[in-house]
């Protein structure tokens, strides 16, 4: 079945430490997305990409830095600079740019990150 | 840049009842996607509805239905018959459309609301 994996569900952070947190779509999306989501807050854009090789800063991308070598894959790594990092961070992904009427966004299971 | 509302954080309604969760939302763009998105306490997003602004016919899907008044830039669900199941976190959302030339494609939620059903 075709969908959007994240991966770790849950994930801790040292004080000084950079993590990863890896999102997999095997939908053949063109764009993917990062969005933090912390109590109160709604959900935040934190960085997207509409192709491969290409990404833009969403609104809170301080701190936090990503990837698009491949089609199928977005990995966003949350840096020592990012001071409060803990917070649930949803992936999601939709059809780009194109002749489709389907742009409903898929989101991932999300990942919880809480720091040690 | 476009901003979603959702001034009530939270909402109860009784079971089989029926209720309405607001949102507003500010652009200057003619052409664009409304969404309300559910988030039930396992936190996966789930599409319920989705409303197109050139459509003036309002979006229905099955007990739940919007209200899309574009002049007062205004978008609220309505959920008939109430169900336990309901009870979630509900996030209106924002974009426009890939079709619009030069379009960003990012999608702008609202901080949501939190609705408890009754039973």
């Amino acid at each position: 079945d075709g969908g959007i994996t994240q991966s770790p569900k849950y994930l801790f952070r040292k004080e000084g430490q950079n993590v990863t947190l890896s999102c997999e779509q095997n939908l053949n999306h063109d764009a993917m997305y990062w969005y933090r989501q912390d109590p109160g807050q709604g959900l935040r854009l934190i960085y997207y990409s509409q192709i491969v090789n290409d990404f833009q800063k969403g609104d809170i991308a301080e701190g936090y830095s990503v990837s698009r070598e491949k089609k199928e894959s977005f990995p966003l790594t949350v840096t020592s600079a990012q001071k409060n990092p803990t917070a649930f961070y949803l992936c999601a992904s939709t059809f780009g740019r194109g002749p489709t009427t389907n742009e409903k966004l898929f989101f991932g299971s999300g990942t919880q990150l809480s720091v040690l | 840049a476009q901003t979603v509302t959702q001034s009530q954080p939270e909402m109860s309604v009784q079971e089989a009842e029926t209720v309405t969760l607001s949102c507003t939302y500010d652009t200057s763009e003619s052409d664009y996607y409304l969404f309300w998105y559910k988030q039930p306490p396992s936190r996966q997003m789930i599409l319920v509805i989705r409303q197109e602004a050139y459509k003036q016919q309002n979006a229905t899907e099955n007990r739940f239905s919007v209200n899309f008044q574009k002049a007062a830039k205004s978008f609220s669900l309505k959920i008939s018959d109430s169900q336990l199941g309901d009870a979630a976190m509900y996030f209106c959302a924002y974009r426009q459309p890939f079709r619009v030339q030069g379009a960003n494609s990012k999608l702008t939620f609202g901080k949501g609301i939190t609705l408890s059903v009754r039973p």
